[in-house]
């Protein structure tokens, strides 16, 4: 079974660093892995999308790598900013082609100090 | 934002009631999903919808039904509630499942449901 985590649960780093969100799958047979954010009381927001053929994908300060054969994928945000807090949660796509059921991970609450 | 809409945004029921939960979208995507989540759980899958009147289980269904007689509406009905069953619900949507990078998944804002 499939199982997605995400280390480490909270994370507070002062403003302007640079910082890496670690996510890790139990299947490396995956079709694609997506990461999202979510503001509290709100829904997710999609910021990257890999496929397994892929092994990064980059947004703005946002840029997302994956490692199929070591079921890895980490999200680093450059040059952090307070707007930048928020849970970021990642889920992979054990299935692919048909049905998209994503199984996600507990994310990562992150705290940009100013 | 994708335009997806879930009624109510809050609710308070009573054990044993049946309670109707809807996702309205506006994107005309083929896929949408119902999630829960739960602390410590993360986001989990209850149903998923694959085109009009097409569904499938998730990974937690049991306790759930769900309909689409149109494609702009996924109806989630917990049949007879039960404290277990308090959690946040989000509806997802996609426009694809897995062709060349339309699978993104877009979410509503979430009903926050608390059972009695």
């Amino acid at each position: 079974k499939q199982e997605v985590t995400q280390i480490p649960a909270a994370l507070s780093v002062p403003e302007g660093e640079n910082l890496v969100l670690n996510c890790s799958f139990t299947d490396s047979a995956i079709y694609n892995l997506q990461w999202f954010r979510q503001d509290p009381g709100k829904g997710l927001t999609s910021l990257l999308l890999i496929q397994s053929s892929q092994r990064e994908q980059t947004s703005g300060r946002l840029n997302a790598s994956l490692d199929k054969s070591s079921g890895r994928s980490t999200l680093y945000i450059a040059a952090s900013q307070p707007g930048d807090s928020a849970t970021y949660l990642c889920a992979v796509n054990p299935w692919g082609g048909a049905t998209n059921k994503l199984i996600f991970g507990t994310g990562t609450l992150l705290a940009v100090q100013p | 934002d994708a335009g997806i809409t879930q009624s109510p945004r809050h609710k308070v029921t009573e054990t044993g009631t049946p309670v109707t939960l809807r996702c309205h979208q506006t994107e005309n995507h083929r896929y949408m999903y119902w999630y829960r989540q739960d602390p410590g759980h993360g986001l989990r899958l209850i149903h998923y919808s694959y085109g009009v009147k097409d569904t499938d289980k998730g990974e937690v269904s049991d306790g759930y039904s769900v309909s689409r007689s149109k494609t702009e509406d996924f109806l989630l009905t917990l049949e007879s509630a039960t404290s277990s069953q308090t959690s946040v619900y989000f509806c997802a949507i996609s426009e694809s499942a897995g062709e060349g990078g339309r699978e993104k998944l877009f979410f509503g804002s979430g009903t926050q449901l608390s059972v009695l």
